[in-house]
């Protein structure tokens, strides 16, 4: 089992660009989370997707998009990227939202937009 | 509004025990959990509590008052190992049946020799 596995590890963008981080897990969770991570910030929730076919906004939402292409994937765009979105992008899962059940982390995204 | 407060920084001798206390101001709230996370790699979960009480884990202990919207990780025998930055984080009601993992900024540990 791979667990949360998410694509690019590193990247760095132009102001203006834009893309795609790919996440997938292998473990059948129904729910899925992007959060972004910046110094002294701790992890802040950008978009959320309870269950396949729903995603919902963050604390963090503005300047990003996300698909739940199926159960698996769920991804995040940056449509066009500011020196701001800067940060280091975790993408996570867990069995179901409404529980006490643990949320699984990727390994992170380092992302630099200059 | 919703906050977390914990300590940004605890230093603690290799062998002893430190508590890392987080106190929160929410609303919806429905349970405390705590993540660790080393330098460069990802938060894994330790512990998550979502009634009043103390939690225990191996040398990892976690308690939550409810009423005191208080909670503390407790981690004993102190390992190098242990150096990390932990995480509480509060689980709320989001609505339509949904909940949100709101974490707090951390609490950087070093355990010195």
């Amino acid at each position: 089992n791979a667990g949360v596995t998410q694509t690019p590890k590193f990247q760095v963008l132009k102001t203006g660009q834009s893309m795609t981080l790919q996440c997938a897990q292998d473990m059948n969770h129904n729910s899925m989370y992007w959060y972004r991570q910046d110094p002294g910030m701790g992890l802040r929730l950008i978009y959320y997707s309870a269950s396949e076919g729903t995603t919902d906004k963050g604390e963090v939402p503005n300047g990003y998009n996300v698909s739940r292409l199926n159960k698996r994937e769920f991804s995040l765009r940056l449509e066009s990227a500011a020196p701001s979105q800067t940060s280091v992008y975790f993408c996570a899962s867990s069995e179901v939202m409404g529980s006490g059940n643990t949320i699984y982390f990727g390994e992170g995204s380092w992302l630099t937009v200059v | 509004g919703q906050s977390l407060e914990q300590p940004s920084e605890v230093t603690a001798v290799e062998g002893a025990i430190v508590q890392i206390n987080c106190t929160y101001q929410t609303s919806g709230f429905y349970g405390l959990s705590w993540y660790q996370q080393h330098d460069g790699g990802a938060p894994t979960f330790l512990s998550y509590n979502a009634l009043d009480g103390l939690e225990e884990t191996g040398r990892f202990s976690s308690f939550l008052s409810r009423s005191d919207s208080y909670g503390y990780l407790l981690l004993q025998e102190l390992q190098m190992k242990d150096s990390a930055s932990y995480f509480c984080a509060v689980r709320l009601f989001s609505g339509a049946g949904s909940y949100q993992l709101t974490f707090g900024k951390g609490t950087k540990l070093s355990v010195i020799p």
